[in-house]
């Protein structure tokens, strides 16, 4: 079955930690994106790619970085200027630039101790 | 800059209709989406406006009018399940050109016997 695969679903940091979230999809999407959810909010854009080697910045990108070396590959680095990191990470995937559907993967959830 | 607005909390009955509504503001607007997320999931695709006027989708319908910046999810016949928030969201462009989707802060709906 075709789908977006996160890992991993939980993941515990201390202070000063980088940590790599890990996004895999086998939809053949071009675009892909990485969200932030706190609790009770909305959905936040960190970064977004819409081919290989290509990714923009999103709305909160500052601690965050990410690469786009395979189209089915989209890792998230949470580094540790990110000052307040814990929360609920999502990737997302969509065929192209004239649709409207983004498919999600079933999240991360970061704790930073 | 870009945002959407939407209710926070709405409250309905097992059975009745509810409208949840969502005003955008974004520099350039390709469409609209709505999105079904249960707590502690993932978020799902429900529909998409590109074009002004309604879409249905079973107990599910969505109306956009790009004049007024403005779209609305209407959910038919409402069940227990139906509890979760929803968020629109809107695919627009930024300055490079490239395709964002920015969402909404979310409804948080509750249906009650």
């Amino acid at each position: 079955d075709g789908g977006i695969t996160q890992s991993p679903k939980y993941l515990f940091r201390k202070e000063g930690q980088n940590v790599t979230l890990s996004c895999e999809q086998n939809l053949n999407h071009d675009a892909m994106y990485w969200y932030r959810q706190d609790p009770g909010q909305g959905l936040r854009l960190i970064y977004y790619s819409q081919i290989v080697n290509d990714f923009q910045k999103g709305d909160i990108a500052e601690g965050y970085s990410v690469s786009r070396e395979k189209k089915e590959s989209f890792p998230l680095t949470v580094t540790s200027a990110q000052k307040n990191p814990t929360a609920f990470y999502l990737c997302a995937s969509s065929d192209g630039p004239n649709t409207g559907e983004l498919f999600f993967g079933e999240g991360s959830r970061l704790t930073v101790l | 800059g870009q945002s959407l607005e939407q209710p926070s909390e709405v409250t309905a009955v097992e059975g009745a209709i509810v409208q949840i509504n969502c005003t955008y503001q974004t520099s350039g607007f390709y469409g609209l989406s709505w999105y079904q997320q249960h707590d502690g999931g993932a978020p799902t695709f429900l529909s998409y406006n590109a074009l002004d006027g309604l879409e249905e989708t079973g107990r599910f319908s969505s109306f956009l009018s790009r004049s007024d910046s403005y779209g609305y999810l209407l959910l038919q016949e409402l069940q227990m399940k139906d509890s979760a928030s929803y968020f629109c969201a809107v695919r627009h462009p930024n300055s490079g050109g490239y395709q964002k989707v920015t969402f909404g802060t979310g409804t948080k709906l509750q249906v009650i016997p």
